[in-house]
């Protein structure tokens, strides 16, 4: 059972254009909603992560959104750069239960 | 990086063969984890691991085996590896459950 569905599975956007990854989450359990970002040939590290208690956090040109009432968060990437080409995980987890990860995004920026 | 050491970093076996993936951490975290990444079904969680000998099943357990001797040290092993087990695999560590995961650089893993 998914319990984080993410979109799109990839995409690509124009250097210094705004990228949007969304996430789904079926859980209303769940406490804790961070993106993570992998490069080829590493491991996810964490990116940015949010609260239900706010409705946005931002850090740098990395935003996330958050809409408890929709059950739904997002990753915007604002003035987008190709080294921000990376996969982006979307997950979500409760204060004492592993860490539920969406599929995956595949983000690739053009120069 | 966080102190987590995943070896080998690369292994090709054949099929039906045990393998054994070792996770290292420095950190002193009590939780580790191995994944498995494929394309299309993102990160998977395998087994984990809330202690010194203290293991549980993740969503595709089925084929692994895991223990943990020591705080520092992880294992996974494929008893008797198959074609469908060819994955990169990654191990992650945290201070508790659902709190942020530390990954190591994966172990790429091929059975032929």
């Amino acid at each position: 059972q998914q319990q984080v569905k993410q979109s799109p599975q990839s995409l690509i956007v124009q250097k210094g254009g705004i990228s949007i990854i969304n996430c789904a989450y079926e859980n209303t359990a769940f406490d804790y909603f961070p993106w993570y970002q992998q490069f080829p040939g590493k491991g996810p590290a964490l990116l940015i992560a949010i609260r239900p208690d706010v409705s946005e956090k931002k850090e740098g040109r990395f935003t996330i959104s958050f809409n408890k009432s929709a059950k739904q968060f997002s990753l915007h990437i604002m003035d987008s750069q190709p080294g921000d080409s990376a996969t982006y995980f979307c997950a979500a987890s409760k204060w004492d239960d592993k860490i539920i990860f969406g599929k995956g995004t595949r983000l690739h920026i053009l120069p | 990086d966080a102190g987590i050491t995943q070896s080998p970093r690369h292994k090709v076996t054949e099929t039906g063969t045990p393998v054994t993936l070792r996770c290292h951490q420095t950190e002193n975290h009590r939780y580790m984890y191995w994944y498995r990444q494929d394309p299309g079904h993102g990160l998977r969680l395998i087994h984990y691991s809330y202690g010194v000998k203290d293991t549980d099943k993740g969503e595709v357990s089925d084929g692994y085996s895991v223990s943990r001797s020591k705080t520092e040290d992880f294992l996974l092993t494929l008893e008797s590896a198959t074609s469908s087990q060819t994955s990169v695999y990654f191990c992650a560590i945290s201070e508790r459950v659902g709190a942020e995961a530390f990954f190591g650089q994966g172990t790429r893993l091929t059975v032929v």
